[in-house]
């Protein structure tokens, strides 16, 4: 079964550090690219950026770039969202998908993220 | 505000049709696929169309995507209680150099 299990919920403070996680399994991992989409409460589907597992290569949707690191490693399978500082902005839930063609196919089950200042 | 809109709100009675639109520009949905999700209370999305009209295996033919112009269309026929989610479309935005999702809509079946 092709799917995208993530890390679990966090509850940090603003200012911490955070890196969350995202395992692909039943596919080759290197074939498709990532990407990493936020839903605020109560609030619509954004995309963060995307990333090719196989060569790292990444992009950052604009409302995004600098705020935000993406990366991957093919080894585990395993693609990742970390923030440097996070504010309470940030509270929100996160999905890894995975895009095929013009969509997205395959979506994890979500990473809650409550930041509190 | 996103750059595509959707109706916020929608609803049909069970065993009717309905359509959910999504307009945008010619910089995407103009010249790009569109793609539809759906969102069940307290679930992950999941892909409803893709390339603007192809189902992906395992959703039903009730579910048929449309375009035309700078709009795209998401149709549900024979609607059934469980349908209620929200549905956001999708695509590529050549300017923006971004993806784009329009701001969702909400299905009820009353």
């Amino acid at each position: 079964e092709v799917q995208l299990v993530q890390s679990g919920a966090e509850v940090k403070k603003s200012g911490e550090s955070l890196k969350i996680s995202c395992k692909g399994s039943g596919y080759t991992f290197t074939t498709y690219w990532i990407a990493w989409v936020r839903q605020m409460p109560v609030k619509g589907l954004e995309l963060m950026g995307i990333i090719n597992p196989g060569d790292s290569d990444t992009r950052y949707s604009p409302s995004f770039q600098g705020q935000v690191t993406i990366s991957a490693d093919k080894s585990i399978s395993t693609a990742y969202l970390q923030w440097s500082s996070l504010k309470a902005s940030d509270t929100a839930m996160y999905y890894c998908v995975r895009r095929e063609s013009n969509g997205f196919d395959v979506w994890g089950q979500g990473t809650m993220v409550t930041v509190s200042s | 505000q996103s750059v595509l809109t959707q109706p916020p709100s929608v609803s049909a009675a069970p065993g009717q049709k309905v359509t959910i639109s999504c307009s945008g520009s010619s910089s995407n949905i103009g010249k790009n696929y569109v793609s539809w999700y759906q969102q069940l209370p307290g679930t992950a999305p999941r892909l409803l169309i893709y390339d603007t009209n192809k189902r992906p295996s395992g959703i039903p033919d009730r579910f048929s995507g449309s375009k035309s112009g700078t709009s795209a269309t998401l149709g549900i026929t024979g609607l059934q209680s469980g349908d209620e989610a929200d549905f956001y479309c999708g695509t590529w935005d050549s300017s923006l150099s971004a993806w784009v999702f329009g701001g969702g809509t909400k299905l009820t079946v009353l």
